[in-house]
């Protein structure tokens, strides 16, 4: 149980391209979601958390209008990188809690390699 | 972002050998997670840890949380060489996680 699929594995794109990635519980409902960015040989770094049906909580220094994130289902949230430069190519990891404010931990997606050439 | 205090950063062990890994913090958690990741994959829950003193096992993964709720340990006994990868620790308070900065484990057959 508590599977997280996300979509796609790798994005190469030209720079200036707006680069949409989702994030599915498979088999559980959540109400909140997270988004993570990882560069390599670092640890995960909460980039925002995302709300179903409302605004995504921001962490700070993390632009809200350079990483769009909707979640308008309990299933789904999408993080879209808007007008991506080589310096937004990193690691993106989403994940997901099986019930809100609940002891239940997070579980990951596989996450999506982003590379702007 | 805040990050936990994990070390060792990386090791390298012989196949058989036990491993030991910490995570410290300023911070008081609820609760400690530990994650596996691998290359180009997301991280995959290892063991989660709710109690001040708690210590659970799983399979040769032992952790505790420590009783001032400030630290945990992972525990891998006899190593494989499929145990390679990178170790996280997590603090939970509410609805975040604060990630330590990884444990690199190397092993050699």
């Amino acid at each position: 149980g508590a599977v997280v699929s996300q979509h796609p594995s790798r994005v190469i794109c030209k720079s200036g391209t707006s680069v949409k990635i989702e994030c599915r519980s498979l088999d559980f409902q959540a109400t909140t979601m997270f988004w993570y960015r990882q560069f390599p040989k670092q640890s995960l770094m909460l980039m925002a958390t995302s709300n179903e049906g409302s605004k995504a909580t921001y962490e700070q220094g993390v632009e809200k209008d350079k990483f769009l994130i909707n979640h308008a289902s309990l299933t789904l949230s999408t993080l879209t990188v808007t007008s991506a430069h080589p310096e937004d190519s990193s690691f993106y990891i989403c994940s997901a809690r099986d019930r809100p404010r609940s002891n239940q931990p997070q579980h990951f997606g596989d996450g999506t390699r982003l590379s702007i050439l | 972002g805040q990050q936990l205090n994990q070390s060792p950063q990386s090791m390298f062990i012989q196949e058989g050998e036990d491993v030991s890994m910490n995570c410290t913090s300023s911070s008081i958690f609820n609760t400690w997670l530990w994650y596996k990741q691998e290359p180009g994959e997301g991280p995959v829950l290892l063991i989660a840890l709710y109690k001040a003193g708690e210590l659970t096992s799983n399979g040769r993964l032992t952790a505790q949380f420590g009783i001032t709720r400030k630290d945990s340990f992972l525990n891998i006994s006899a190593s494989i060489p499929s145990d390679v990868g990178i170790y996280f620790c997590a603090g939970g308070a509410g609805n975040m996680l604060t990630f330590g900065g990884g444990t690199r484990l190397m092993v050699k057959p």
